[in-house]
C-alpha cells in the first residue's frame, strides 16, 4: 500500500500526559498536513510542511502541541499536558503541490480519559 | 471569516435516485475546490479535484462542478447505490494568513436505501 499511513490508529491515555502521532506521507509527496476533526465537523487545518520546513501553523495550534518532520519523510506530532479538549482524530495528508489533490491517512482517534 | 458550508446535512434516497450535494464558500479567490467521501471512522477520500480555471471534473457516476462566481459546487451522483452511504465533504483552498489552506465544510451523511 503506497498510500499515507497513520500510527497508532487509536490512543487512549489520561489527561496530562504526552502523547506522540506518527504520519507516513506518500514518498513522492514534499508537502505534507495535519488536521483534527472533531465529530460532525470537518478537518481543522493545523499545520503544514513543504519538505523538513514547517510553514505554517494555525492558531488552534497552542504552545502544548509540536510538529516535526527532519529528514523531509515522515511527520510526528506531539501533544505535551493533555487536556480533555484534545479528545479527536488526528488527520494527516500529503500532496506533490498545490494544485494536486490531498491524500488523507486514516487518522489517530485520541480518548483522553 | 471565510466559510464552507454544505446543505443539507443528511440525506436519504432509495437505491437507484440521481442526486446533488451542495457547497458554498464565502471567498470567490478559490484556488480549488476538493471533493472527499469519509465512511465511518476513517479517513477522507479523494473524489474530484476541479482547479479554479476549471468548470466542472467527471468520474465515472460522479461529476462536480464549480462556479466561482456566485461561490457555489455541486457533486452530483447519479445511480446511487448502497455502496455510496458515507459523508461526503467538500474543501475549498483559499488564502489565509498569508498561505492557502483547504477549509472544509461540515459533511453531508448520505444514506442510500436498498
Amino acid at each position: 500500500d503506497t498510500g499515507v499511513s497513520q500510527d497508532p490508529r487509536h490512543k487512549i491515555t489520561k489527561r496530562g500526559q504526552n502523547v506522540t502521532f506518527r504520519c507516513d506521507p506518500i514518498s513522492e509527496h514534499n508537502r505534507l498536513y495535519w488536521y483534527r476533526q472533531t465529530l460532525g465537523q470537518g478537518p481543522e487545518f493545523l499545520t503544514y510542511f513543504q519538505n523538513e520546513a514547517q510553514l505554517e501553523k494555525s492558531r488552534l495550534l497552542s504552545d502544548r502541541f509540536s510538529a516535526e518532520r527532519p529528514k523531509g519523510s515522515f511527520s510526528t506530532l506531539e501533544i505535551q499536558r493533555t487536556e480533555q479538549g484534545d479528545s479527536a482524530m488526528y488527520l494527516c495528508a500529503s500532496s506533490l503541490n498545490r494544485d494536486q489533490p490531498q491524500h488523507f491517512g486514516d487518522g489517530t482517534r485520541l480518548s483522553i480519559l | 471569516k471565510q466559510e464552507v458550508t454544505q446543505i443539507p446535512a443528511a440525506l436519504s434516497v432509495p437505491e437507484g435516485e440521481n442526486l446533488v450535494l451542495n457547497c458554498s464558500f464565502t471567498d470567490s479567490a478559490i484556488y480549488n475546490l476538493q471533493w472527499f467521501r469519509q465512511d465511518p471512522g476513517k479517513g477522507l477520500t479523494s473524489l474530484l479535484l476541479i482547479q479554479s480555471s476549471q468548470r466542472e471534473q467527471t468520474s465515472g457516476r460522479l461529476n462536480a462542478s464549480l462556479d466561482k462566481s456566485s461561490g457555489r459546487s455541486t457533486l452530483y451522483i447519479a445511480a446511487s447505490q448502497p455502496g455510496d452511504s458515507a459523508t461526503y465533504l467538500c474543501a475549498a483552498l483559499l488564502m489565509m494568513d498569508s498561505s492557502y489552506k483547504l477549509i472544509f465544510g461540515s459533511g453531508t451523511r448520505l444514506l442510500v436505501r436498498p
